[in-house]
């Protein structure tokens, strides 16, 4: 099975930061990746589908990247509405759906 | 607009079976896939499985082989998930979630509408 790793756990950034996380596979994907962004005791809402197509409606601060096994998800600039936990993932066979753990953003 | 409306919170002895409703609207249910999502108290997203309403096909995690069955009523454009053999690890959130459909059994896709969730809790 291809597990899916994410750094960091967690982090806490100023305002107007730019953000990153990793999210690795441990096999080859492709670009069969999205991020999710959860805001506590909310549902999860999809911001990037295939590695870098951004979601309708979805800020533009929001980028994501990569291909194969290394992708990063960015918050060019964090607001305090991207106070969230961010999860990849891989969807690249449907038996084999798996989310990332999860990078918890906190604003510093 | 789309939207997949859940069944309410459930309380279970363990041992016992559950099952959770999503009703979709808004869109063709049939042109979709819905998965089953949960999330246990503090915990990350864990996907469970998924039906393809067109062909009646479910693909399950084999973590939840042969203990959940995941169906869709194409008529009322609802699926349904059910969880059996129910122990305390089982106390979570359940999502369904509203994936593409490729064409391929084996092909996954990511998740754009999410149902509000349910919580199921195990507990004697």
């Amino acid at each position: 099975d291809i597990q899916m790793t994410q750094s960091p756990s967690s982090l806490s950034a100023s305002v107007g930061d730019r953000v990153t996380i990793t999210c690795r596979a441990s096999q080859g994907i492709s670009n069969y990746l999205a991020w999710y962004q959860q805001k506590p005791g909310k549902v999860p809402k999809l911001l990037i589908y295939a590695a870098s197509t951004l979601q309708s409606g979805v800020p533009s601060r929001f980028s994501g990247s990569g291909s194969g096994t290394d992708f990063t998800l960015t918050i060019s600039s964090l607001q305090p509405e991207d106070v969230a936990t961010y999860y990849c993932q891989k969807y690249n066979s449907a038996p084999g759906i798996t989310f990332g753990p999860g990078t918890k953003v906190d604003i510093k | 607009q789309v939207q997949l409306v859940q069944s309410g919170a459930e309380v279970k002895k363990p041992g016992s079976s559950v099952k959770v409703s999503c009703k979709a609207s808004g869109g063709t249910f049939s042109s979709y896939t819905i998965s089953w999502v949960r999330q246990a108290p503090g915990q990350g997203l864990e996907w469970m499985g998924r039906i393809i309403p067109i062909l009646g096909i479910a693909n399950y995690a084999q973590k939840f082989q042969g203990r959940v069955t995941i169906t869709a009523d194409k008529s009322t454009s609802t699926a349904y998930m059910e969880l059996s053999s129910l122990r305390s690890e089982d106390t979570a959130v359940y999502y369904c979630a509203r994936g593409g459909y490729s064409g391929s059994l084996e092909s996954g896709y990511y998740f754009d509408y999410w149902g509000q969730g349910t919580l199921v809790t195990v507990s004697s």
